[in-house]
């Protein structure tokens, strides 16, 4: 079965600070990865996702992640974090060639953004 | 194009009742999942329909249910509802190629009392 686990359940960064959310995953073959945004009494928006092209994924609002395989990980960062980043903060896997749309979350990183 | 609409937003019960709640997907996806988040457990998957099937399905007990209609609309069913259901229900919407991005609606906020 695969897992996700998100280190560090909150995060608080000054206003321009680097962001760096920590995911690691579990799978006997690199599944698909996606880092998604919930802001309060919202669904969920994608921010980005590796689908096994480039390593280093570019999504929306200035965030990337890079998957490395040999660390199991998809660290999300943004160089320069804005009052509006404050949100929680999911990273999900699905299976690599299974049928079907089925996502396996973690357990999120919230963000205060300090100004 | 609109997004995947979740009715109602807000809903309040009263345990042993059941409950339905709908989800609209994205025109054209035909593949709808249904996730329930709480403070405790986070964001579980519930299951998800393709073409009126149910193709995926987590770990969820017998009382939740759902169905997926001909146009893709998809309800899901808790019976006898216990404290524990009260949740903010996920419905995503996914385009016909597999393993693409899910697209959430703004959820179902169950108040079970």
């Amino acid at each position: 079965a695969q897992s996700v686990t998100q280190l560090g359940s909150h995060v608080s960064v000054s206003e321009g600070a680097l962001v760096l959310l920590r995911c690691n995953y579990s799978s006997s073959v690199p599944p698909y990865l996606f880092w998604y945004v919930q802001y309060p009494n919202q669904g969920l928006q994608l921010l980005l996702k590796y689908t096994s092209a480039a390593t280093l994924v570019k999504g929306i609002n200035g965030f990337e992640a890079e998957f490395k395989k040999s660390e199991t990980s998809f660290h999300l960062t943004k160089p320069s974090a804005h009052m509006s980043d404050a949100a929680e903060y999911f990273c999900a896997v699905s299976p690599f060639g299974a049928a079907g749309n089925k996502l396996t979350f973690g357990g999120g990183t919230r963000v205060l953004v300090k100004p | 194009k609109a997004g995947v609409t979740q009715t109602p937003r807000y809903l309040i019960k009263t345990r042993g009742q059941q409950v339905t709640l709908s989800c609209s997907p994205i025109s054209g996806h035909r593949s709808v999942s249904w996730y329930q988040q709480t403070p405790g457990q986070g964001l579980q998957f519930l299951f998800e329909y393709f073409s009126e099937t149910q193709r995926n399905k987590g770990n969820f007990p017998g009382r939740f249910s759902g169905r997926q209609f001909s146009n893709s609309r998809s309800e899901m069913n808790v019976s006898t509802l216990e404290l524990g259901d009260s949740a903010l229900y996920l419905c995503a919407s996914s385009p016909p190629q597999g393993n693409t991005e899910a697209f959430f609606g703004q959820g179902t906020r169950l108040t079970v009392v």
